[in-house]
């Protein structure tokens, strides 16, 4: 079965760090594009980065919001994701999804990504 | 960065119905539109890809189209486990974004 599953989350105080993992099963997960979405209580979703497979050079993206403070990373030998989320907001308050990026191949060659496998997700909690 | 806008933000429909919710960009995205079903306490869960694209084990009764900064997504005939919130996503550019999303009520 295809899977992902989020840990690592909590209540932590401004300022601090927290590092999130993302570990995966059932695909080969060295070959796609990991992406970390964040839902905040009663809110919409917001995509925060993702990070890219080895074959594309394994670089990152990240939303404006996040940008310096959040770090993604991935241990294909493990399979894992990982969110380092540092200098903690509280509007960083919410819950994180990792979720698998897929890609169709246009007839002209445009690809079309998107996110088709999703964890459950873990709650992080930025309060003093 | 491209702003998505859904409309309605809410809709209450009845097991039966035929509904559309619609999503527009604030540029051109070409085709580069996929929509997300989620309950509540649930993961969102990918219904449509690249506009028009069904993924996998989704009923047929779901219908995406559009393109450009214009898009929608047609429920045939509303079933009961429909009733949930959709967001639609834009990947023609980073940052990825969603719309705020539409919440479909039973009436």
């Amino acid at each position: 079965e295809v899977q992902l599953v989020e840990s690592g989350g909590g209540l932590v105080q401004p300022g601090r760090s927290l590092r999130l993992s993302c570990a995966a099963s059932g695909f080969s997960f060295g070959d796609y594009v990991l992406s970390w979405v964040r839902q905040a209580p009663g809110k919409g979703l917001e995509w925060v980065g993702f990070i890219r497979s080895k074959s594309y050079g394994g670089t990152t993206e990240y939303a404006a919001s996040v940008k310096g403070r959040f770090t993604i990373s991935r241990d294909d030998s493990k399979s894992i994701a990982y969110l380092q989320m540092n200098s903690l907001k509280t509007e960083d308050t919410a819950l994180y999804y990792c979720t698998r990026e897929d890609i169709l191949t246009g007839y002209y060659s445009d690809y079309y990504h998107y996110m088709d496998v999703w964890g459950r997700g873990t709650t992080v909690t930025v309060s003093s | 960065d491209i702003q998505m806008t859904q409309s309605p933000s809410s809709l209450s429909a009845s097991v039966g119905d035929r509904v559309t919710i619609t999503c527009r960009a604030s540029q051109s995205i070409s085709s580069y539109l996929n929509w997300y079903q989620q309950k509540p306490g649930k993961a969102p869960k990918l219904l449509i890809y690249a506009t028009s694209s069904l993924q996998s084990g989704v009923p047929s009764r779901f219908r995406g189209r559009g393109s450009g900064t214009d898009f929608a997504l047609t429920f045939s005939s509303l079933q009961p486990e429909d009733f949930a919130t959709y967001y639609c996503q834009q990947s023609y550019s980073i940052p990825y974004t969603f719309g705020q999303g539409t919440k479909l009520e039973i009436k």
